[in-house]
């Protein structure tokens, strides 16, 4: 039921880098609306990663970033970190819900 | 900071009515433009998003939902809430309460409560 589609897995050994697609529709992406990407520690809520397609919060590492392009998105993490095994979310307004869908998340295993 | 904190049952019984309470602390509800929502992840799968609300009281619900789905806000105690009805075991998840800010393209949710499960069994 999700509109946004990610890849189940990825994986990198440590310091490399690593990127988690996110496709999404004309509804969505594709209608110019920002994409947003969260990670989930397990057993932990989702905390926002990226806001408004390529903006860090306040303390979150440069090592991630995020671009938009057309109908979808990319969240890449550089120098991965064991501590970046997570689960990791994109979420964009989509006007056939008349609010948020997510992605269908992505496990980030570090090697 | 602003903080949210979940609170209601942990076990609700099939066509039973679900209810949730956030409680925002460290700022008002009813400050700035922000919306406020509830998200919901069942057991080793994805989140989706149930519903929002505006301080100034409408409200959004997501479509799969709608029809079994109230969201409401009291400003006085600085909450809002969830009624979900006629639960079945597919509504069973970790049910999440979350401030959306908002910008012309859409809206991003920071912070996030820390998560409350219910589970729907008899």
């Amino acid at each position: 039921q999700s509109v946004l589609t990610q890849p189940p897995s990825v994986s990198g050994a440590p310091g490399q880098r690593v990127t988690i697609s996110c496709t999404g529709s004309s509804s969505n992406i594709g209608a110019g609306y920002d994409v947003h990407w969260y990670q989930q520690l397990p057993g932990t809520a989702p905390k926002l990663l990226i806001y408004g397609n390529n903006n860090r919060p306040s303390g979150v590492p440069d090592r991630f970033s995020g671009s938009k392009s057309g109908t979808s998105a990319s969240l890449a993490i550089t120098g991965l970190q064991a501590e970046d095994e997570a689960d990791y979310y994109c979420q964009s307004y989509d006007s056939s819900l008349s609010g948020s869908g997510f992605g269908t998340g992505t496990k980030v295993t570090v090697l | 900071q602003v903080q949210l904190q979940e609170s209601g049952p942990g076990l609700v019984k099939p066509s039973q009515t679900l209810s949730l309470t956030c409680t925002v602390s460290g700022g008002s509800i009813s400050s700035g433009s922000y919306y406020w929502s509830w998200i919901r992840q069942p057991a080793g799968k994805g989140l989706e998003w149930i519903g929002r609300i505006y301080t100034r009281g409408s409200t959004n619900y997501n479509p799969s939902l709608k029809s079994r789905v109230t969201i409401s806000v009291d400003t006085s105690k600085n909450q809002f809430s969830l009624k979900l009805s006629s639960v079945t075991a597919a509504d069973t998840a970790v049910y999440y309460c979350a401030r959306a800010h908002s910008s012309g393209w859409g809206n991003w949710f920071d912070p996030w409560g820390q998560g409350t499960l219910v589970t729907v069994s008899s």
